[in-house]
C-alpha cells in the first residue's frame, strides 16, 4: 500500500524558514517524480514544485522561485521542501504527492506564516 | 501560469449524470494529453480519479470518465451517488515542467 506521510509544518514568522518532509513507503520511491501541492485555507489546490526521479530536474511555480527548494533522498525514501523568506500568502496545507499527475497524496502538513 | 477555468458548482440528483468542464488554453490543456482530476472531501487529502485525460487509477469506479476536446477537458460522473459529493479539481501540464490547477468545482448531490 502506498503511504506518504507529511511532516514539518508549524507556525513561523514572516521572513522565516521551514523544512517540510515527506516519508514514502509501499512503492519504489526512486522510480517516481514527486510533487508538492498546497492549499490555502478555504481555497483551491495550487501546484508548487516537482522533482525528477534522480533529482536532476526541479520545477517551481513562479511565486516560490528563489525562495523554495525541492529535494529528495532516494536512499531514505524521503522528499523535502525547504521554504525560506516565508510570506503570509504561503500559509497553507502542504501535500506531497506521487508522480507528476499526483497519483497518491500525503495527509498534508499545515504551515502558518504570521507574526 | 494562469489557473484553468472550472464552474464553481454543479449539482445533480442520485442516479443522474453530471459533467464538469475545465477550460485552459492552447498552451496547457490544448497541447498535452496530461490532464488529471482530483476529488477532495472536506478536511481530507485529494484523491486521483483520472489521469492522462481518460485513464482511471486502479480502484476508481468506472462511473468516472474523462475526455478532452480542444482546450477543454471534462469529467463525467454517471449514476451519481451521495458519496460523490465533494470538490473536484482538474490539473494540466502547462509546459516547461510546470503544472496548473483549475479553481475547483463543488459537486452537490441533491
Amino acid at each position: 500500500e502506498v503511504q506518504l506521510v507529511d511532516s514539518g509544518g508549524g507556525l513561523v514568522q514572516p521572513g522565516g524558514s521551514l523544512r517540510l518532509s515527506c516519508a514514502a513507503s509501499g512503492f519504489t520511491f526512486s522510480n517516481f517524480w514527486m510533487s508538492w501541492v498546497r492549499q490555502a485555507p478555504g481555497k483551491g489546490l495550487e501546484w508548487v514544485a516537482n522533482i525528477r526521479q534522480d533529482g536532476s530536474e526541479k520545477n517551481y511555480v513562479d511565486s516560490v522561485k528563489g525562495r523554495f527548494t525541492i529535494s529528495r533522498d532516494n536512499a531514505k525514501n524521503s522528499l523535502f521542501l525547504q521554504m525560506n523568506n516565508l510570506r503570509a500568502e504561503d500559509t497553507a496545507v502542504y501535500y506531497c504527492a506521487r508522480g507528476q499527475q499526483l497519483g497518491d497524496w500525503g495527509q498534508g502538513t499545515l504551515v502558518t506564516v504570521s507574526s | 501560469q494562469s489557473a484553468l477555468t472550472q464552474p464553481a458548482s454543479v449539482s445533480g440528483s442520485p442516479g443522474q449524470s453530471i459533467t464538469i468542464s475545465c477550460t485552459g488554453t492552447s498552451s496547457d490543456v490544448g497541447s498535452y494529453n496530461l490532464v488529471s482530476w482530483q476529488q477532495q472531501h472536506p478536511g481530507k487529502a485529494p484523491k486521483n480519479m483520472i489521469y492522462d485525460v481518460i485513464k482511471r487509477p486502479s480502484g476508481v469506479s468506472n462511473r468516472f470518465s474523462g475526455s478532452k476536446s480542444g482546450n477543454t477537458a471534462s469529467l463525467t460522473i454517471s449514476g451519481l451517488q451521495a458519496e460523490d459529493e465533494a470538490d473536484y479539481y482538474c490539473c494540466s501540464y502547462a509546459g516547461s515542467g510546470t503544472w496548473v490547477f483549475g479553481g475547483g468545482t463543488k459537486l452537490t448531490v441533491l
